[in-house]
């Protein structure tokens, strides 16, 4: 398996714009999270979903961001519009169930708002 | 909210020498994990402890919980230049509904030739 896979790695966009990024989590896990990653905050979890559906939105900061998984195969997170602040490394994970399961992490979109 | 802390923050050791990094947190746990991030990267996960285990060893990793003092310790004996990068604790509480990991602040290590 070529393991958890982000799209894309890096993103320049200005203030305002819309910006989708994109996971494809293993094949066969059943959870899938959107983490994100700054210096000040450290790494927080925005949502997760269990078998497509999500459980836990309260993470995902304000109406602005919005994520989707519309299959096993596939989820995205969205930021609309986007805002200088929402500069960070946005990390999606799988995990082939809840509970005694590491996680398997993305290489990370690592998104800059200019 | 992070529920993690480590400690300390950061640490310089010697190729060879022994790292210990320590974690504590706040509510009760399901299982508490590590993860190891080099710079760049994502997380990579190290080793898993389960609440009811006091101790666990993978290759050149030990770990120990004490869910009375809420505190886990992370070893890495033999320390190479390999093993630079940022260590991460991840507390599970396993909520009912489905667990997720909250991660701690992280301890950036350094493994000088």
């Amino acid at each position: 398996d070529a393991g958890v896979i982000q799209s894309p790695r890096h993103e320049v966009t200005e203030m305002g714009q819309e910006v989708t990024l994109r996971c494809k989590p293993i094949s066969g896990h059943n959870s899938l999270f959107w983490y994100r990653q700054t210096m000040m905050r450290g790494l927080e979890l925005l949502i997760y979903f269990n078998n497509n559906v999500p459980i836990d939105d309260s993470g995902m900061p304000e109406d602005r961001f919005s994520a989707k998984m519309p299959n096993a195969s596939f989820s995205t997170l969205k930021i609309q519009p986007s805002e200088p602040r929402d500069s960070a490394v946005y990390f999606c994970a799988s995990s082939p169930g809840t509970g005694f399961y590491g996680y398997t992490f993305g290489s990370g979109t690592r998104l800059t708002v200019v | 909210s992070q529920q993690g802390e480590e400690d300390p923050q950061a640490l310089s050791i010697q190729e060879g020498e022994n790292a210990t990094m320590n974690c504590s947190y706040k509510t009760s746990i399901n299982n508490l994990q590590w993860y190891r991030q080099n710079s760049g990267r994502g997380l990579v996960h190290l080793i898993l402890i389960r609440s009811n285990e006091r101790e666990k060893h993978s290759g050149r990793l030990r770990v120990t919980l004490d869910t009375s003092k809420k505190s886990s310790s992370l070893l890495i004996t033999a320390s190479r230049a390999a093993d630079t990068a940022s260590y991460f604790c991840a507390t599970d509480a396993g909520e009912t509904s489905g667990s997720r990991l909250t991660f701690g602040e992280g301890t950036q290590l350094t493994v000088n030739p």
